[in-house]
């Protein structure tokens, strides 16, 4: 009964591939996330939605694309793979606002070669 | 600076010793603190939100000073589970918005 759960978990890519990472959650929350946590640990937000509205969207380069087709799903599609874009990709939802307590997926390892 | 600096440690100490990690964080609009710990290969999971009276929930205390921009967490008679990296958080809003800011982490080791 996992309440938010990302495919893959690991992905190992060459460079200027394209790739898609998958997040679920059966929680009924109306806000998804998505994070990118660097090698020297920094988690940082990348993009939010809410009721498949986008809300955030930080500085991040334009090869990153989310789409949530429902409130329960945020997928994230990467074109054009670079080495810098190794790092753990973590899903997250929470119930209608970023200060209520976020739930996070286990993470995707994406590793780019 | 920052938004949100912790020390990053590693902070080695004996099963039952008592410790404390501090933060501190950039921005003074912010309204909502929390610790989050994230077990090693792990997702991040909330510990506890840090209010302004300060709170307590079993061996751990949280406290806010936003004066100082400042937050603690402190762990007393720690057990060896609580070995784990502790991210202190931060909510800031922004026309209208709210995201999580996250600090580096504090790396835990309680050894026997």
């Amino acid at each position: 009964d996992t309440a938010v759960s990302q495919t893959p978990k690991y992905l190992v890519t060459q460079m200027g591939n394209d790739k898609s990472i998958k997040c679920e959650q059966n929680l009924g929350h109306d806000t998804m996330y998505w994070y990118k946590q660097d090698s020297k640990k920094f988690l940082k937000i990348m993009f939010s939605y809410n009721n498949k509205e986008l809300i955030i969207n930080e500085t991040v380069p334009n090869r990153f694309s989310p789409k949530s087709p429902d409130k329960a799903h945020l997928n994230l599609h990467i074109n054009s793979l670079e080495l810098g874009d190794s790092a753990v990709y973590f899903c997250a939802s929470s119930q209608e606002r970023s200060d209520y307590e976020q739930y996070f997926g286990p993470g995707t390892r994406l590793t780019v070669t | 600076r920052k938004e949100v600096e912790q020390d990053p440690g590693p902070f080695n100490v004996p099963e039952g010793a008592t410790v404390a990690f501090n933060c501190t964080y950039s921005n003074s609009a912010s309204q909502s603190f929390f610790w989050y710990r994230q077990d090693c290969r792990k997702e991040p999971k909330l510990l506890m939100s840090v209010y302004s009276s300060g709170n307590e929930d079993g061996r751990f205390t949280a406290q806010l000073n936003r004066a100082s921009q400042y937050i603690s967490l402190l762990i007393r008679d720690s057990k060896l589970s609580d070995s784990a990296t502790y991210l202190c958080v931060v909510n800031w809003w922004s026309s209208n918005t709210g995201k999580l800011i996250f600090g580096q982490g504090t790396t835990l080791q309680v050894k026997p």
